[in-house]
Formats: C-alpha cells, structure tokens, sequence
C-alpha cells in the first residue's frame, strides 16, 4: 500500500529565507502525490499536485515541489517565506488503485518576522 | 470555482443529542463526498465515502450507525452524530472533488468544530 510520510511535525524559517517542507513515499506502482495547506479553523486548501511529467511541480502561492524518485520524496518548497505561510501542511497520496487520499500527519510551518 | 461550504462552522450539544453537519458543493456537482475527523494537531482521518443516491462506504472502525451519512442530491451530502458523547467532540471536515478520476486534487470545506458537553 502507498503511504506518506512527513518525518518533521514542526518547521521554523525566518521570514524571507527559503522554506522546505519535507515529504517521502513508500514505493508502490505510480505515486499520485499533493500537497496541501490548512489554516487554523479550516478546511484544507489543494497548493499542487504531482501526476506525471516534470519532476518540479509549480502551485499556488509560489510553492513549488520537485518529485525525487530515486529518493522518493516530493519535499515542498518556496524560495521566500511569508508569515503568512505560517500554517499546517500536509502531503498526501493516491496509491495505484487506492481508492482515497491517504495524508502524511502534518508539518506546522511557523515563519518569524 | 469548486467551493465546497460546511455548515456550521462550530457546534456546542449537550450529550445524548444529535447533530447534523451539512456538506455542499456550491458550484459543481459532486456525485462523490468525503467525510474526515481531524483531533488537534493530528491528520484527517477518513470516516466515509459519501455516494449520491446510495449508501455511504464506511471505514474500519467507523460506526455507521453512530455517523449517519445521507447524500439525496448531487450537491449536498449530510453526517449526522447521532447520540452524541464528549469523545465525539472533533473537528469534522468534508470534501469532494469536481472529477470522477482519482488523481483530481480534493476541495475541501472549512469544518466544523464540535463540541459535546
């Protein structure tokens, strides 16, 4: 079975430096593998998403995400930190016949002004 | 557009009563729905799939008849907590998707908070 894993529960990054949020995959058939955000109180929001193709995948808000399969991670990415980004993030996996969206358990992504 | 409203927002209930969460998709139709249970600081947990105009497919451990989910059209699927207890006190979030195919990205609804006294 596909699963994630987000092996970090907590991030701090200055604001305007560049920020990783680290994603790895267990290896079964073709990962389908997101990204998404979640504000205190709320839903999650979809940032991107990697099917096929380019191994660096661009999103919403300047995120980006590079698909590694020799080291089978899709780690988050933005070249500069807003507080704004401050917020939980979560990777996630649709596994060859998966019929759902398995979740990583999250990485707190604090910025400081 | 793929705005997915949840309503309400927070909820406070005395132990024993019932509680019904709504789940719409504003601007699409979602023959599919998904109910989530999220503690604090912790992953979405899957409870169900919610298929329009047939029964709900439940995850292990799920009690169906505890979360009664009930998908009458193509834009509004509801849970229901029924008989509500303080463990049941969660934060519940629904999702759908505006593609059948399985590697379309979820869009999300912005929870609801309950809270059983």
């Amino acid at each position: 079975a596909q699963s994630v894993a987000q092996p970090e529960d907590q991030v701090n990054v200055a604001e305007g430096n560049p920020l990783t949020v680290k994603c790895t995959y267990s290896v079964s058939g073709n990962p389908y593998l997101f990204w998404y955000v979640q504000y205190p109180n709320r839903g999650l929001q979809f940032l991107l998403k990697y099917i096929t193709g380019d191994n660096l995948v661009k999103g919403s808000y300047g995120f980006e995400a590079e698909f590694n399969k020799s080291q089978t991670s899709f780690h988050l990415k933005k070249p500069s930190a807003l507080v704004s980004d401050s917020a939980l993030y979560f990777c996630a996996d649709y596994g060859g016949s998966a019929r759902q969206l398995t979740f990583g358990s999250g990485t707190q992504l604090t910025v400081l002004p | 557009g793929a705005v997915v409203s949840q309503h309400p927002s927070w909820v406070i209930c005395k132990s024993g009563t019932s509680v019904k969460i709504e789940c719409r998709s504003l601007d699409f139709q979602a023959t599919t729905m998904f109910w989530y249970r999220q503690f604090p600081k912790q992953s979405l947990m899957l409870m169900a799939t919610s298929n329009e105009g047939s029964k709900a497919t439940y995850e292990q451990g799920v009690e169906k008849d505890k979360f009664l989910i009930n998908h009458a059209s193509l834009t509004l699927s509801t849970l229901t907590v029924t008989s509500a207890h303080p463990e049941d006190s969660s934060f519940y979030i629904c999702s759908a998707k505006t593609e059948s195919s399985y590697n379309s990205p979820l869009h999300f609804g912005n929870g609801t908070r309950l809270t059983v006294t």
